[in-house]
């Protein structure tokens, strides 16, 4: 069975700089997605970036990227010039490529409690 | 387009009652997911469903829990016999078939008394 870990429960960052929250993972799958997710205090799940493992190139989506190693089955998310709003639980997720019946089953994360210091 | 509707947002319960959460999919989406988030903990994968069939039940505990996903109405997980150990965040999430991401609703906070 698919794990993932963060072994960063909580990270602080003064805003408009740059953090970087960690993701570790264990599959024997060679194909597959990851994603990270926020959620903010009102609880609402939002996704912030998807990485197809087929893909070389790390994902982007304005100030957050990521850097995808396959090969140590690392999947960090970067923030930068960070901003107040960005102050959440941060989730990274696995999905098997071929879930049964096309399932979006996610295996999640401990998550990780980002504050953004003004 | 309304997002994933789940109601009640909270839901208190006493011991041995039975808790029922609602979930309506985004309009256009045939797919239901719903996840339990623990305090302190990450979502976790309960059961997998498409209008009138249940396709994925892994993450189901065997006894006291059910869900279905009807032809008309929303999907409903019903929790018999609540205890106190059912204290959890109840989200729901829909897809449309063949996406690869899941859009999540706001979640239901059951407590149990």
């Amino acid at each position: 069975a698919q794990t993932v870990t963060q072994s960063q429960p909580e990270m602080s960052v003064q805003e408009a700089e740059t953090v970087t929250l960690s993701c570790t993972y264990d599959t024997s799958e060679s194909d597959y997605y990851l994603f990270w997710y926020k959620q903010p205090p009102s609880r609402q799940m939002i996704l912030v970036i998807r990485q197809e493992a087929y893909k070389q190139q790390n994902a982007t989506e304005n100030r957050f990227s990521v850097n995808f190693q396959k090969a140590a089955k690392s999947f960090s998310l970067k923030i930068s010039d960070s901003q107040l709003g960005d102050a959440a639980m941060y989730f990274c997720a696995y999905r098997s490529y071929s879930n049964q019946g096309g399932s979006e089953k996610l295996v999640f994360g401990k998550g990780t409690k980002l504050t953004v210091n003004p | 387009n309304a997002g994933v509707m789940q109601n009640p947002r909270h839901l208190v319960r006493r011991r041995g009652q039975e808790a029922r959460l609602r979930c309506s999919p985004m309009k256009g989406h045939s797919h239901v997911y719903w996840y339990r988030q623990l305090p302190e903990e990450g979502l976790k994968f309960m059961v997998y469903l498409q209008k009138e069939n249940i396709i994925d039940e892994s993450g189901m505990p065997k006894e006291r829990f059910s869900a279905e996903f009807p032809k008309e109405g929303p999907s409903i997980l019903r929790i018999q016999q609540v205890v106190r150990g059912d204290s959890a965040a109840y989200f729901c999430a829909s897809s449309p078939r063949g996406a690869n991401v899941l859009t999540f609703g706001a979640g239901s906070r059951l407590t149990v008394l």
